[in-house]
């Protein structure tokens, strides 16, 4: 079993659509989750972290569950340039940061 | 610009040659890594240095030498590569604790071994 797995994709919505992704850990000792959003042939970049309480940055939304060990990630109103592959990412510990394989998102309009 | 530097931006050489990727960050951190991403394939773990010092291999083979001099340099030499070597080579560092921060990356060097 992976450490981290996040929905297989890809997902192909229309411009204003809502889109959720999942990802589930396995460790349940892990410190620090992320999504990170990576363009085609372009370096990862942070999107936002993930904290307990959950966490809200204009048209996104992080949710943690602990006791259920996954993380989700709520595209609300899409756009096409949202269109990218989302990464869910899990510190664990030693400074070791698990990401999973992505999931891509493509906006049409 | 996300204050990782990463030279050269492409690369590419044969089998036998011997090359080098270099990394620099300017954000004073303490951590730094070496990621692997082959075409279509998540990012893999290579390397992790904490202050200087080798704190994880991930089973890289030998071919694969990574040197970090100081907390702001890593560099990985690269010796009789092979062709599924190819691959963008991730640099990334991260401030702190190591075990909470996000990671910072470079705009990565791509590497096409022929």
């Amino acid at each position: 079993r992976k450490e981290v797995e996040q929905d297989p994709g890809p997902f192909n919505v229309p411009e204003g659509a809502t889109v959720a992704f999942n990802c589930t850990y396995s460790n349940s000792a892990s410190q620090s989750f992320f999504w990170y959003r990576q363009d085609c042939r372009k370096e990862p970049k942070l999107l936002m972290s993930v904290y307990s309480s959950g966490n809200e940055d204009g048209r996104f939304t992080a949710q943690l569950n602990r006791a259920s060990q996954y993380i989700s990630l709520l595209i609300r109103d899409s756009k096409l340039s949202d269109s990218a592959t989302y990464l869910c990412v899990v510190n664990t510990n030693a400074g070791k940061s698990t990401f999973g394989d992505g999931t891509t998102l493509t906006v049409k309009p | 610009e996300t204050g990782v530097t990463q030279t050269p931006r492409h690369l590419v050489m044969g089998m036998t040659n011997k090359k080098s990727l270099k990394c620099e960050q300017h954000l004073g951190h303490n951590a730094m890594y070496w990621y692997k991403q082959s075409a279509k394939k998540p990012l893999e773990l290579m390397f992790v240095y904490n202050f200087k010092e080798q704190t994880e291999n991930n089973s890289v083979p030998s071919r694969f030498s990574p040197e970090c001099p100081n907390s702001s340099h890593l560099f990985l030499h690269l010796h009789t590569l092979q062709p599924e070597d190819s691959a963008l080579y991730l640099c990334a560092s991260r401030p702190g604790n190591p075990n909470t921060g996000e990671l910072f990356f470079g705009e990565g060097s791509r590497l096409t071994v022929l």
